[in-house]
């Protein structure tokens, strides 16, 4: 079965500064999705990722699928009290771009 | 973008109590909806493929008999909670499917707080 693991599993980090969160596959992936979680609310979709070496931008925040497509990361640089939360990823291991398995999430606090 | 809606967000309820948590697709029409479940501080569980006029598919582990589904519609995936208790207390969130699923992310709605007491 799809085991992803996330790194770090929580971090805090002080206003202004650059991150980076992790997210490894056991499988190769047709897909990787990342997402935002505020604990107790639905999930805010952050990025989609299908080609090895593909990297996305959206503002602050970066995500990369490497070659192999088995590991992603996710970089905030400046970090705002805003990114804190709860960062999922989330795969997409049969091709099907339908049925997700999640990460275990990294939990972020922003500190001013 | 395209909508999901959950209802009820937040229920509380006496043990054995049956509860029904409803899934809706507001703008698009979803053959395909996913109920996962969520303790505190880990991550989304999937607990099963809801499929639109058929029943629905099981992970391992889950009771079919204690989470009854049914997506007797294109825009309407229910979750039903039989004969909750405490242990069940936690928070279900589902997802939709768009149709151009390969171009487009799942949707999900914003989750159910469940307290059995």
């Amino acid at each position: 079965s799809q085991e992803l693991e996330q790194s770090p599993q929580s971090l805090i980090v002080q206003e202004g500064k650059n991150l980076t969160i992790n997210c490894t596959s056991s499988k190769t992936l047709y897909g990787l999705y990342w997402y935002k979680q505020k604990y107790g609310e639905g999930l805010i979709f952050l990025m989609m990722l299908q080609k090895g070496g593909e990297e996305k931008s959206h503002e602050k925040i970066t995500a990369k699928l490497d070659e192999k497509k088995q590991q992603s990361s996710l970089h905030i640089t400046a970090s705002q009290p805003s990114h804190a939360g709860i960062y999922l990823c989330g795969a997409d291991s049969a091709g099907t771009a339908s049925k997700l398995t999640f990460g275990t999430g990294t939990r972020l606090q922003v500190t001013l | 973008g395209a909508v999901v809606s959950q209802h009820p967000s937040w229920v509380i309820c006496k043990s054995g109590t049956s509860v029904k948590i409803e899934c809706r697709s507001l703008d698009f029409q979803a053959t395909t909806m996913f109920w996962y479940r969520q303790f505190p501080k880990q991550s989304l569980m999937l607990m099963a493929t809801s499929n639109e006029g058929s029943k629905a598919t099981y992970e391992q582990g889950v009771e079919k008999d204690k989470f009854l589904i049914n997506h007797a519609s294109l825009t309407l995936s229910t979750l039903t909670v039989t004969s909750a208790h405490p242990e069940d207390s936690s928070f279900y969130i589902c997802s939709a499917s768009h149709p151009d699923r390969f171009n487009q992310p799942q949707h999900f709605g914003d989750g159910t707080r469940l307290s059995i007491l």
